[in-house]
């Protein structure tokens, strides 16, 4: 599987926009981008997720870049609910889940 | 809807006993995963069926993990003989179509089962 890279965590404030950065060098041309979130004592759930093109749903957006060694996921205004764990998967079919971003969100 | 369901949420057990994890998948998904959480090892995935038939199970740690999925609408996996270190959260999924065709299309997670292994 091609991996990703995240950094280990990230600090907001509440209302601010987010930017998670995901760098996926090694790409194949049939990976899809995928984004979840594990809240605290919960299992992941789905965020977004796209091929080649920007993508917006009512979650986030997900910036992809012109060559697809790298991605963004957006979340435009951040509420402390989304204080959590933010995976960047890369998968055909089957999703294999790093380590992810902890993100933290302060009043 | 009442999403992925799985049972038990919590079980303590020793070391050497069966344990048996259940897991009822949304109606009409034909996609089902099992997926193990540590703080060591993430996520790992154990094993994924289609249509009730196991596609993958590369995952499965060794022969005293098993994953059988009788029907549609039910999956169990069973550890046994248990060991400390099978203890871990497990999490199953399901997804709606043929993940043997790439299909990319949303997991639905349960709220896991938290195994302690004493």
């Amino acid at each position: 599987d091609a991996k990703t890279t995240q950094p280990n965590s990230m600090e907001s404030n509440e209302e601010e926009p987010v930017h998670l950065p995901c760098n996926h060098s090694t790409i194949s041309g049939t990976d899809y981008i995928h984004w979840y979130r594990q809240l605290p004592s919960q299992g992941p759930e789905y965020v977004i997720h796209g091929l080649t093109s920007n993508v917006n749903n009512r979650m986030a957006s997900l910036a992809i870049a012109e060559d697809r060694k790298s991605s963004t996921l957006i979340l435009h205004r951040a509420t402390l609910r989304d204080a959590a764990v933010y995976y960047c998967i890369l998968g055909y079919s089957t999703l294999t889940f790093g380590k992810g971003t902890m993100l933290l969100v302060s009043p | 809807d009442a999403g992925v369901i799985q049972s038990p949420r919590h079980e303590v057990t020793e070391m050497g006993q069966e344990v048996t994890l259940r897991c009822k998948p949304i109606s009409g998904h034909n996609s089902l995963f099992w997926y193990r959480q540590t703080m060591m090892r993430g996520l790992e995935l154990l094993i994924y069926f289609n249509n009730n038939v196991p596609i993958d199970d590369s995952g499965m740690p060794e022969d005293r993990f098993s994953a059988k999925m009788p029907n549609a609408s039910f999956s169990t996996l069973k550890i046994q003989p248990s060991e400390p270190r099978d203890s871990a959260v497990y999490f199953c999924a399901s997804s709606l179509g043929d993940r043997t065709r790439s299909n990319t299309g949303e997991l639905f997670f349960g709220e896991g089962s938290r195994l302690t292994v004493l």
